[in-house]
C-alpha cells in the first residue's frame, strides 16, 4: 500500500518559464500534501502544506505566487514553479499524508533552470 | 535555527560490522521520530520510526535508540551490507508542527565489502 506517483522525474527548463509538478497517491486518499524540495548537502525542507480543497499553507520564506500548489482531489496534488529562476534548481518531493499520518513520498523531481 | 542535527555527514564502515548514525534534536514538542533513506535523485525511503513513549525499536537489522533526555537518537544497522550505502535522514515531528517533518542534513553511509 501507499504507492506514490510524481512526475516528472527530472526537467530542464529554460529561465522564466513554468514547471509543473505532479503527484499522485495511487491506492489511497491523500487529505493532506506536504512539498518539500533538497538542495545539494542540504535536509528536506518543507515548502507547503495543503489539504483537499483548501488554500495551501506556506512556510517561511516560501513565495505563494511563485510555487503554485493545486489540490484538488484525494489523489492528485500539483506544485507549479512559476517563472523558474536558476536559484530554483532543486529536487522536489511531495508526500502525501491522510490527516497528516503517514510520510510516504514520491520518487522526486530534479529540477535544473538553465 | 536547526531543529534537528545530523552532527556526522558521513560514516563509513566495514560490511558485516554495525553502523551508527546518530541524530540530536533541540525541539522538545517532537514526539515522533523516523529515519529515511535516500539514493541521489530518488524519493526518501521510509525505514524505522520510533514514538517518544519508547527508548527502542527493532525491525530486522535496524533498530532505533531514543534518549529522551539527551534529546538523542541513533539508528543501528547491523550487519551492515554494501546495499546499505546511501544518505540516512533523520526526521522529527510532533503534534506541535501538526505533523510536518522535520529533517537532519543526513549522514552518507559507505558500506565496504
Amino acid at each position: 500500500g501507499a504507492v506514490v506517483s510524481q512526475h516528472p522525474s527530472w526537467v530542464i527548463c529554460k529561465s522564466g518559464t513554468s514547471v509543473k509538478i505532479e503527484c499522485r497517491s495511487l491506492d489511497f486518499q491523500a487529505t493532506t500534501m506536504f512539498w518539500y524540495r533538497q538542495f545539494p548537502k542540504q535536509s528536506l525542507m518543507l515548502m507547503a502544506t495543503s489539504n483537499e480543497g483548501s488554500k495551501a499553507t506556506y512556510e517561511q520564506g516560501v513565495e505563494k505566487d511563485k510555487f503554485l500548489i493545486n489540490h484538488a482531489s484525494l489523489t492528485l496534488s500539483t506544485l507549479t514553479v512559476t517563472s523558474a529562476h536558476p536559484e530554483d534548481s532543486s529536487f522536489y518531493i511531495c508526500s502525501p499524508s491522510v490527516g497528516g499520518y503517514g510520510y510516504t513520498f514520491g520518487s522526486g523531481t530534479r529540477l535544473t533552470v538553465v | 535555527d536547526q531543529q534537528v542535527k545530523q552532527n556526522s555527514p558521513s560514516l563509513s564502515v566495514q560490511e558485516g560490522r554495525i553502523s551508527i548514525l546518530n541524530c540530536d534534536y533541540t525541539n522538545s514538542m517532537f514526539d515522533y521520530f523516523l529515519w529515511y533513506k535516500k539514493y541521489p535523485a530518488e524519493g526518501p525511503t521510509f525505514l524505522i520510526s520510533i514514538s517518544s513513549i519508547k527508548d527502542k525499536n527493532e525491525d530486522g537489522r535496524f533498530t532505533v535508540f531514543l534518549n529522551k533526555s539527551a534529546k538523542h537518537l541513533s539508528l543501528h544497522i547491523v550487519p551492515s551490507q554494501p546495499g546499505d550505502s546511501a544518505v540516512y535522514f533523520c526526521a522529527a515531528s510532533g503534534v506541535g508542527s501538526n505533523y510536518k517533518l522535520t529533517f537532519g542534513k543526513g549522514t552518507l553511509l559507505t558500506v565496504n565489502p
